[in-house]
């Protein structure tokens, strides 16, 4: 089946950059997406991308799209101690089909 | 506006024995979809419902079955219990069917199979 890996812990200094990266395998995505979830708590759409763009920009984040290679990454500019999360990335492939998939997720732990 | 609720948030059970999950969407939303979330799988889809008809199936066996009824809620049945059934189940709801790029998720259940 279709693949999204991620790796598993990055670890960054409070008012630096996080940069999350993700690949995935299913060149028919149409979607591509990023989710939060903090200890104890579901879910939360940070943002998404459609697969004929290349960059999404919404306030401290930015999502870069390099559809050849496949790979997809996360900027949080300014991480904030609240940002210490868990950070999904997902895609839903074309062809009429939705059913998404999931990486595994990567620990965004964020130090003073 | 009130968020996803799930209900119970946590739940132990014995192995075959059964287990029923409630999700109420935010008010308007006709679609929910149900996630199982583990340390060994990570997050997996298992079904979306709209308008009272499942529209997508993930690959999970005959056990893992739902309905949603005409106010949108929805409920998940997990039939004869297996320990690796344990996971936290995740409801997440949006306006429309296919719309995982604005669905609201709620906190999920965690059931305990013992």
């Amino acid at each position: 089946g279709e693949d999204v890996e991620q790796s598993l812990f990055l670890s960054v200094r409070e008012g630096d950059s996080s940069v999350i990266n993700c690949t995935y395998t299913d060149s028919s995505s149409t979607y591509l997406y990023w989710y939060k979830q903090e200890p104890g708590a579901g879910l939360q759409l940070l943002t998404y991308i459609f697969s004929n763009m290349d960059m999404k920009q919404d306030q401290r984040l930015t999502v870069l799209l390099n559809k050849k290679d496949k790979h997809l990454s996360l900027r949080i500019a300014d991480t904030q101690t609240g940002d210490s999360a868990i950070y999904f990335c997902a895609e839903t492939p074309g062809g009429g089909s939705y059913i998404p998939t999931f990486g595994r997720g990567t620990s965004l732990i964020v130090h003073p | 506006k009130a968020g996803v609720t799930q209900t119970p948030r946590y739940l132990i059970k014995t192995r075959g024995q059964q287990v029923t999950l409630s999700c109420s969407p935010i008010s308007g939303h006709r679609s929910v979809s149900w996630y199982q979330q583990t340390p060994g799988q990570g997050l997996q889809f298992l079904f979306e419902y709209f308008s009272e008809t499942q529209r997508n199936k993930g690959n999970f066996p005959g056990r893992f079955s739902g309905r949603q009824f005409s106010n949108s809620r929805s409920e998940m049945n997990v039939s004869t219990l297996e320990l690796g059934d344990s996971a936290l189940y995740l409801c997440a709801s949006s306006l429309g069917r296919n719309s995982f790029n604005e669905q609201f998720f709620g906190p999920g259940t965690r059931l305990t199979v013992l």
